[in-house]
């Protein structure tokens, strides 16, 4: 079945490092990619995402570009701030994402000062 | 907007207990909720999926009898933990989506210890 595969954790960061939280999955057909990002005491709230080859999904300074040819899409960040400390997953779901979402185990990022 | 909570978030039961937590769409209506379970370190695993006045669908391997799912409204999906026993213990987070969006909104998650 599908299923996805990401860095273990946990990564601890410098304040402006670069970021990069490794992620491949296996699946059939064509999935919609996901990062979602789950701040401590909260939900996950979904961060970026990626519906086709070659798509790169980007918000609040995060990237992440769906490769078909290495079944992969890496989160990446130029610069992190203290602020980013969170517990990230990958995931990929069927038809644009409405259907049910196969994640990944979670990566913790910690940054410090 | 689009919100989602849990009801509780933490709960500690006996064994052979009913446990059931709630969760709630609070400014959008949830045509689908899906209920999740996540051991520690491990990632979150579908349990079922409930589409509004229907039967949930469950994933292989989960016991309908056991885990009992109602969405009855737009805005209220419950779990209910029938005879829970300490294996049970576990993180239950469910998430909505609304027809026409493909974003899966989550709840905060509840914690139930069963002792």
């Amino acid at each position: 079945g599908d299923s996805v595969t990401q860095m273990e954790g946990p990564v601890t960061l410098s304040e402006e490092a670069f970021l990069t939280i490794n992620c491949t999955y296996t699946a059939t057909g064509y999935p919609s990619l996901f990062w979602y990002v789950q701040y401590p005491g909260e939900g996950l709230q979904l961060l970026l995402k990626a519906t086709k080859a070659d798509d790169k999904g980007s918000n609040k300074g995060f990237e992440a570009t769906y490769r078909k040819e290495t079944t992969s899409f890496h989160l990446e960040k130029g610069s992190v701030q203290v602020s980013d400390s969170a517990v990230y997953f990958c995931a990929l779901g069927d038809q644009g994402g409405s259907e049910k979402l196969v994640f990944g185990k979670g990566t913790k990022l910690t940054v410090n000062p | 907007g689009a919100v989602v909570s849990q009801h509780p978030s933490w709960v500690i039961c006996k064994s052979g207990t009913s446990v059931k937590i709630e969760c709630r769409s609070l400014d959008f209506q949830a045509t689908t909720m899906f209920w999740y379970r996540q051991f520690p370190k491990q990632s979150l695993m579908l349990m079922a999926t409930s589409n509004e006045g229907s039967k949930a669908t469950y994933e292989q391997g989960v016991e309908k009898d056991k885990f009992l799912i109602n969405h009855a409204s737009l805005t209220l999906s419950t779990l209910t933990v029938t005879s829970a026993h300490p294996e049970d213990s576990s993180f239950y987070i469910c998430s909505a989506t609304s027809q026409g969006t493909d974003t899966q909104y989550f709840g905060p998650g509840t914690r139930l210890t069963v002792l």
